[in-house]
C-alpha cells in the first residue's frame, strides 16, 4: 500500500528557532518520488523539493533542508532560523513510476503539518 | 507568466444542484489534475487529464466528472451534489512526465447548502 505519514498535526515555534517536519512514506515501488508542498492561508500549494528515490543527496536550499533516508523511509523538512512568513502547512506527498497502475499520475498526500511561527 | 487559474474563487450550491469548476493551465503544461481537500479529509486525488483524456480516477463516484479541452484548460462537474461535497477543490498542471512538479491554483471554495 502507498502511504505517506505526517505524525506532527500542528507545531508551534518563535522566531528564529530551527523546526523539523518528519515525513514517513510506504510503498512497493522501486522507483518513486517524494515532495514538500507548503500551503499558506491563501489555499494555493507551493512546491518546495522533488527528490526521486534513487537520489538520497540531501539538500539545502536557503534556510531549507531536506534529509531523505531510505532505510528509514523518511524524508524530513527542515527550516532554520524560522520566520513568522513560514506558517502555513505543510504537506509531503508521493507518487510512483508504476505506469498504467490505479496509482498512475496522483500525488499521496500525507494529512499535513501546520507550522505556527509566532514573533 | 501566468500561473494556474481557477474560476470561481468561491461558489455556494444548495444540495442536489449541479456545480462546475474552471482550471486554466500555465502555458504550456498539458496534463491537469484535480484534487479535492475537505476539512479532515486530507488532500484526495480526483481526476487526471492529459492531452484530451482522462488517464486516471480516484475513488470517487460518477457524478464526479470532467474534461480536457483542446487549449488543455479543464472542467470539474459535480452533480448531484451533497453536503459533504463542500472542499477546497484544487487543480494542479503540469508539463511532461506525471512525476515532475505539479504547480497548484488556489483553488475553489464550494460550499453545499
Amino acid at each position: 500500500a502507498q502511504k505517506v505519514t505526517q505524525a506532527q498535526t500542528e507545531i508551534s515555534v518563535v522566531e528564529k528557532e530551527d523546526v523539523t517536519l518528519d515525513c514517513v512514506y510506504e510503498t512497493r515501488d522501486t522507483t518513486y518520488y517524494l515532495f514538500w508542498y507548503k500551503q499558506p492561508p491563501s489555499g494555493e500549494l507551493v512546491f518546495l523539493i522533488r527528490r526521486n528515490s534513487f537520489d538520497e543527496q540531501n539538500e539545502i536550499s536557503g534556510r531549507y533542508s531536506w534529509n531523505f533516508q531510505k532505510s528509514t523511509s523518511s524524508f524530513n523538512f527542515t527550516i532554520t532560523a524560522s520566520q513568522v512568513v513560514d506558517s502555513a502547512v505543510y504537506f509531503c506527498a508521493l507518487s510512483e513510476e508504476d505506469w498504467g497502475s490505479s496509482n498512475t499520475g496522483k500525488l499521496i498526500f500525507g494529512q499535513g503539518t501546520t507550522l505556527q511561527v509566532k514573533p | 507568466e501566468a500561473g494556474v487559474t481557477q474560476s470561481p474563487t468561491h461558489l455556494i450550491k444548495t444540495r442536489g444542484q449541479q456545480a462546475t469548476l474552471r482550471c486554466s493551465p500555465i502555458s504550456g503544461h498539458t496534463s491537469v489534475y484535480w484534487y479535492q481537500q475537505a476539512l479532515g479529509l486530507g488532500l484526495q486525488f480526483l481526476l487526471w487529464y492529459d492531452e484530451g483524456e482522462e488517464r486516471n480516477r480516484g475513488n470517487f463516484p460518477p457524478r464526479f466528472s470532467g474534461r480536457q479541452f483542446p487549449n488543455y484548460s479543464s472542467e470539474l462537474n459535480v452533480n448531484a451534489l451533497e453536503l459533504e461535497d463542500s472542499a477546497l477543490y484544487l487543480c494542479a498542471t503540469q508539463y511532461g512526465n506525471p512525476n515532475t512538479e505539479a504547480f497548484f491554483g488556489q483553488g475553489t471554495r464550494l460550499t453545499v447548502v
